[in-house]
């Protein structure tokens, strides 16, 4: 079975702490992709990778970045968090056909 | 990322009974993923049917997709009060674009 894992489920941390939220997959996929889920926003599309070093902007980066050294790891960065980006954020990898979503990282800023 | 639709947005049902949700999308997929999502908590993969299936099994679960609808639906037996959730599809689409229901909040009254 593929693997998503994000390592951190539940974090708290204070406005303008830098934050990493890392996620790892085991399945040599090249895509991976960083999403918020909001209560009726849906899922928003951070940042996605679709190889080693190379990311791409999705719909929300503001305030992001992110990070991919390694194919099977890519981490989202939050250089100063702020209070409007607590939020459910959820890690995902995928081949050509099927997209695969980790558990998710509850990030609560204070 | 586009946005599915999922019908009912919210069911409530006896304990026992079956629940039926589904899912339609506009564009042309491979496969289609169901996912379940406990209130505050992270995403639990169920179940994946591929375009060239018709029906899939697992457990108490049921999934039909009918591609020339463009729909596809989750059935749920004898059900739980484990099973309050809500409930996604999921799937990308020949431009990687991610299909992603607003789901339907799920209510098994005891």
């Amino acid at each position: 079975d593929v693997k998503v894992t994000q390592s951190s489920r539940y974090l708290v941390k204070r406005t303008g702490e830098k934050v990493f939220l890392e996620c790892v997959q085991d399945m040599d996929h090249e895509n991976m992709f960083w999403y918020r889920q909001d209560p009726g926003l849906g899922l928003r599309l951070i940042y996605f990778s679709y190889d080693v070093k190379m990311k791409e902007k999705g719909d929300i980066p503001e305030g992001y970045s992110v990070s991919r050294e390694k194919k099977e790891r890519f981490s989202l960065i939050l250089e100063s968090a702020s209070t409007n980006q607590t939020s459910m954020y959820l890690c995902a990898s995928s081949d050509r056909n099927t997209i695969y979503f980790g558990e998710g990282s509850w990030l609560t800023v204070v | 990322s586009q946005q599915g639709e999922e019908d009912p947005q919210a069911l409530s049902i006896q304990e026992g009974e079956n629940a039926t949700m589904n899912c339609s999308y506009k564009t042309s997929i491979n496969n289609l993923q169901w996912y379940r999502q406990n209130s505050g908590r992270g995403l639990v993969h169920l179940i994946l049917i591929r375009s060239n299936e018709r029906e899939k099994h697992s457990g108490r679960l049921r999934v039909t997709l009918d591609t020339s609808k463009k729909s596809s639906s989750l059935l749920i037996t004898a059900s739980r009060a484990a099973d309050t959730a809500s409930y996604f599809c999921a799937t990308l689409d020949s431009n990687y674009q991610l299909i992603w229901g607003a789901g339907t909040k799920l209510i098994i009254k005891p």
